[in-house]
């Protein structure tokens, strides 16, 4: 079966950074890519990023792109995500998901769908 | 970037209705949209992919059908396990994921 287990809750201070974990397991992790969306209080989904898994091949959200990296561990079947300089605004519950592939032949693999999710990672940032 | 809305925003509905909602993209994604379920504390599941296919093991009453920019979800028959928020999410090749506000279906 497949899982994906997430790190704790994390409280930090504006302009500190938090590394979430995504612990993997039931699949081959480099055949699927791994996404993290968050949900801030009473909102909706925002995608943040994808990273392809067997050649760490990342894409982030334009707005994010400056701030966050996403990492895999292929010893260990587990994925992470920084965010760096956090702001009010970055409070928000963080889930990591399973992505399913689709090929293109001139530019590679790209993301499909989330079929997998993590429970999440509530991410507390306030002075 | 691709805009996604979706219509309505909330709607009030009892078991056994037959539910419908929409997702518009702000260009043609032709059949890349996947619908996703989301229950209070949990995290999305995934129903429909590529507009129209039905994840495994998710029940025949939940069907998704469109393409271009226009899309529609349909919940045949509600149980009182599909009060939730329904997600529409686009993806492609070279541009980012972006999903939709969310359609709240709740109990009349």
């Amino acid at each position: 079966q497949v899982h994906l287990t997430q790190s704790g809750a994390e409280v930090k201070k504006p302009g500190a950074s938090v590394k979430i974990s995504c612990k993997t397991s039931g699949y081959t992790f480099t055949s699927y890519g791994l996404s993290w969306v968050r949900q801030a209080p009473g909102q909706g989904l925002e995608w943040i990023g994808w990273i392809n898994a067997y050649n760490v091949n990342t894409k982030y959200a334009p707005e994010l792109q400056d701030r966050v990296t996403l990492t895999t561990d292929t010893s260990t079947d587990t994925g992470y995500m920084e965010i760096r300089s956090l702001r009010s605004d970055d409070t928000a519950v963080y889930f990591c998901a399973r992505v399913r592939l689709r090929y293109d032949s001139v530019t590679g693999y790209y993301p499909c769908c989330f079929d997998y999710w993590g429970q999440g990672s509530q991410v507390i940032v306030s002075s | 970037d691709i805009q996604m809305t979706q219509s309505p925003s909330s709607l009030s509905a009892s078991v056994g209705d037959r539910v419908t909602m929409t997702c518009q993209a702000s260009q043609d994604i032709t059949t890349s949209l996947n619908w996703y379920q989301q229950k209070p504390g949990e995290a999305p599941k995934l129903l429909i992919y590529d507009a129209s296919n039905l994840e495994r093991g998710v029940p025949s009453r939940f069907s998704g059908s469109g393409s271009g920019t226009d899309f529609t979800f349909t919940i045949s028959g509600l149980q009182p396990e599909d009060f939730a928020t329904y997600y529409c999410q686009q993806y492609g090749n070279l541009r980012p994921i972006t999903f939709g506000p969310g359609t709240k279906v709740d109990i009349k």
